[in-house]
C-alpha cells in the first residue's frame, strides 16, 4: 500500500507563483503523476515523472526526488482560471498481482485570488 | 481519437438497488480502471481490467463488481447499493505499463 500526502488548501493572487508539494511512500514506485480537477469536472493529465528532476511544460513544472519520496507542481504566471484541484498520483507495481496502479492523494484545492 | 466517455453522466436510484455503470475507453487503449470519488476527497481506486480480466482491486467489497468487453469498453456493477456509495465514478483508460490514465468526465451518482 501506499500513503500520500499534499496540503487541503492553498491561496495564491494572480501572476503570482504557487508549489504544490506532494510526499509519498510506496513500495515498486513506477512513476508519479499530476493531474488538475476543476470542480465538477474530471481530471485532466499536467505532468508525470518518473525520473529524478524537473519537467517544465508551459506555465506548470514538476519536480521529483525518488530518493526523498517528494515532488511538487509548480504554477507560474497564475490566471483564474487555474483555480482548481491538483492531484498528486503515484503509479506503483503490485508485485502479488503483477499488475500497475495508480493512487491518488485527496488534492490539494487551489484559489487564485485577484 | 475518440477520448473515454462514460453514461449515464447523473444517476438517482434507491437504497438496495443495483446500477451498471457503462464506459468507452480511449481509442487504442486496452486497459480500463474505475475509480469512486466523494466530495471533496481524490479518486480512490476499485478495480482495474486487462484484456477482459480484472487484474487489480482495491478496497472495495465484493458488491462492486465489472466486466470489460473485447473491444475494451467496460462496465461498473454495484449491488445493495448504500447511501455512502454516492459519488463520482470515473473510468480511465490507459495502455498497460505506460501512458497516463485518461478520465472520462464520470457518472454522478446519488443514492437516497
Amino acid at each position: 500500500g501506499q500513503n500520500i500526502d499534499q496540503p487541503t488548501e492553498m491561496t495564491a493572487t494572480e501572476g503570482a507563483i504557487v508549489q504544490i508539494n506532494c510526499t509519498y511512500q510506496t513500495s515498486g514506485f513506477n512513476g508519479l503523476f499530476w493531474y488538475q480537477q476543476h470542480a465538477g469536472e474530471a481530471p485532466t493529465f499536467l505532468s508525470y515523472n518518473v525520473l529524478d528532476g524537473l519537467e517544465e511544460k508551459g506555465r506548470f513544472s514538476s519536480f521529483l526526488s525518488r530518493s526523498k519520496g517528494y515532488s511538487y507542481l509548480l504554477l507560474k504566471e497564475l490566471q483564474m482560471k487555474d483555480s482548481a484541484s491538483y492531484l498528486c498520483a503515484v503509479r506503483e507495481e503490485v508485485n502479488s498481482g503483477g499488475y500497475q496502479k495508480v493512487t491518488f492523494g485527496t488534492g490539494t484545492k487551489l484559489q487564485v485570488i485577484p | 481519437e475518440t477520448g473515454v466517455t462514460q453514461s449515464p453522466t447523473h444517476l438517482i436510484k434507491t437504497r438496495g438497488q443495483q446500477v451498471t455503470l457503462r464506459c468507452s475507453s480511449q481509442s487504442g487503449h486496452n486497459t480500463v480502471s474505475w475509480y469512486q470519488q466523494a466530495l471533496g476527497q481524490g479518486p480512490q481506486f476499485i478495480f482495474q481490467y486487462y484484456r477482459e480480466e480484472e487484474n487489480g482491486r482495491g478496497n472495495f467489497p465484493p458488491r462492486f463488481s465489472g466486466l470489460q468487453f473485447p473491444n475494451y469498453s467496460s462496465e461498473l456493477n454495484v449491488n445493495a447499493l448504500e447511501l455512502d456509495d454516492s459519488a463520482l465514478y470515473l473510468c480511465a483508460s490507459s495502455l498497460e505499463g505506460g501512458t497516463p490514465l485518461h478520465f472520462g468526465n464520470g457518472t454522478r451518482l446519488t443514492v437516497t
